[in-house]
C-alpha cells in the first residue's frame, strides 16, 4: 500500500514569517495534489503536479514535485492568517480510481 | 450553486441507530466517493462509484452500505451505530478521464457524533 507522511503535523507561526510543508512517500507517484482544508469545510484542491522536478507558484504558495516523483513540498511565503488551515498531499493509488491522502499538517498563523 | 452538497451537515443519535447521510453533485461529473475522516483529520476513503457502479470498496465494516440511484447522488447507509462511527464523512466527485489529474470536488461534510 502507497503512503503518504507530511511533516510537520503542525506548525504554529507568526504572521510574515515563510514555511514549507513536506509530503514524502517510498512510492512513485505519477501526480501528487495539494489541498487546502478550513475548519468545518471540505478540502480544496491547490495544486496538481504532474513531472518530476516541476515547480507550480500560486500567489504566495510555491509547490514542487521530486525528480524522483516521491515526495512534493508546498512553501508558503510571508504567511497570512488566511492560509491558516489542514494542508493535504494526494496521490492516484496505481491502478486504481483511488485517492490516497497524506497525513495532513495543520497550519495556524498568528496575526 | 453548490456543487457538491451533503445532508445532513451534523447527526448526532445514539448507539445502535440506522442513519443515512445523503450527497448530490450539479457537476455533471460520473465518479463519486466516500471519505472518512477521523478525530485527527486523516481522511480515508470508503467507495466510489462510477456511473452508479461501485468501484472502490474498502475494508469498510458491512453495516456501511453506499448506495447511488443515479450519477448525481450517492447516499450512504450506516446500520447499527457504533462508537467508532463519530467522525466527519465527505462526499467527493470528479470527471473521468484516463487521468487520475482531474480535480475532486468535496462537499462540506457530515459531522457524525455517536453517543
Amino acid at each position: 500500500t502507497q503512503l503518504l507522511e507530511q511533516s510537520p503535523q503542525f506548525l504554529s507561526i507568526q504572521e510574515g514569517e515563510n514555511l514549507t510543508v513536506y509530503c514524502n512517500s517510498s512510492s512513485v507517484f505519477s501526480s501528487l495534489q495539494w489541498y487546502r482544508q478550513e475548519p468545518g469545510e471540505g478540502p480544496v484542491l491547490l495544486v496538481t503536479v504532474v513531472t518530476g522536478g516541476e515547480v507550480k507558484k500560486l500567489k504566495r504558495l510555491t509547490f514542487q514535485f521530486g525528480d524522483a516523483r516521491k515526495d512534493s513540498s508546498l512553501h508558503i511565503t510571508a504567511a497570512q492568517p488566511g492560509d491558516t488551515g489542514l494542508y493535504l498531499c494526494a496521490g492516484p493509488d496505481s491502478g486504481t480510481y483511488k485517492y490516497i491522502f497524506g497525513t495532513g499538517t495543520r497550519l495556524k498563523v498568528l496575526a | 450553486d453548490t456543487a457538491v452538497s451533503q445532508t445532513p451537515k451534523y447527526l448526532v443519535t445514539q448507539m445502535g441507530n440506522d442513519k443515512s447521510i445523503k450527497c448530490e453533485q450539479n457537476l455533471g461529473h460520473d465518479t463519486m466517493y466516500w471519505y472518512k475522516q477521523d478525530s485527527k483529520k486523516f481522511l480515508k476513503i470508503m467507495f466510489s462509484y462510477n456511473n452508479k457502479e461501485l468501484i472502490i470498496n474498502e475494508t469498510v465494516p458491512n453495516r456501511f452500505s453506499p448506495k447511488s440511484p443515479d450519477k448525481a447522488h450517492l447516499n450512504l447507509h450506516i446500520n447499527s451505530l457504533e462508537l467508532g462511527d463519530s467522525a466527519v464523512y465527505f462526499c467527493a466527485s470528479r470527471r473521468t478521464s484516463g487521468s487520475l489529474t482531474e480535480t475532486q470536488y468535496f462537499g462540506p461534510g457530515t459531522r457524525l457524533l455517536v453517543l
